[in-house]
């Protein structure tokens, strides 16, 4: 497509149950990101991909977080074992560039707002 | 950590006039910094980079000034319009981009 898709777009989980976060990125893009963003803040690192490898997972916050890009297109965040903490709008990115920098930036898709109850 | 972040957390402007929307960081190993546009259940939307080795870029009724001397980055939307209302971040590069906090911009009929 002609942007990065992410679904769903609401998600309402209760605490204690697992969710997935799918994101699909722009075709041919080689790096892919996610970001958390709570409520008035900016967005906050989690992990990078470039292409199938992880190459970053300093921003997870704990290990009930897990993302993967098993043919370095699509990529889902996993989290297990929701906590209202938990609750924000989840953001990817996708970039062209190798390394994940260069002009631009990175181009977001509109999110996944989480909400647990 | 490293981070970036703005001076004022909201900004309310006339329609017609010009805003001005400031930001420091502190990573002076950046290679780029980055304005992005965020309205309300979108994702951050690119306006404007600039690379480090640079004082001024301008786009369409853009102009993006980097001051490496006191990591000073500011935006400045010329003849701000009510399409312009949104929250605006600035964001520094270095291997991942890094977010500041958010301004939220106003624009007064």
């Amino acid at each position: 497509g002609a942007g990065v898709s992410q679904s769903p777009r609401y998600k309402v989980a209760k605490r204690g149950q697992d969710v997935a976060l799918r994101c699909d990125p722009i075709s041919g893009h080689v790096s892919l990101f996610w970001y958390q963003q709570a409520l008035g803040q900016g967005p906050e690192f989690l992990t990078y991909f470039q292409n199938e490898a992880q190459l970053d997972k300093s921003g997870l916050p704990s290990d009930r977080f897990f993302a993967e890009r098993p043919e370095g297109s699509v990529s889902t965040l996993k989290i297990q074992r929701t906590q209202q903490e938990d609750s924000a709008v989840y953001l990817c990115a996708s970039s062209p560039s190798s390394r994940g920098t260069g002009p631009r930036g990175y181009t977001f898709g509109s999110g996944t707002r989480l909400t647990v109850v | 950590g490293e981070s970036v972040g703005l001076h004022l957390p909201t900004l309310s402007v006339q329609e017609g006039d010009n805003s001005i929307i400031n930001c420091a960081y502190s990573n002076s190993a950046s290679d780029y910094f980055i304005w992005y546009k965020q309205e309300s259940g979108k994702g951050p939307q690119f306006i404007i980079d600039i690379r480090s080795n640079m004082d001024k870029r301008q786009g369409q009724r853009v102009t993006v000034l980097l001051n490496k001397t006191v990591k000073h980055l500011s935006l400045q939307i010329a003849a701000t319009q009510p399409g312009d209302s949104a929250v605006y971040f600035c964001a520094e590069n270095y291997s991942k981009l890094t977010f500041g906090k958010g301004i939220t911009l106003s624009v007064r009929p």
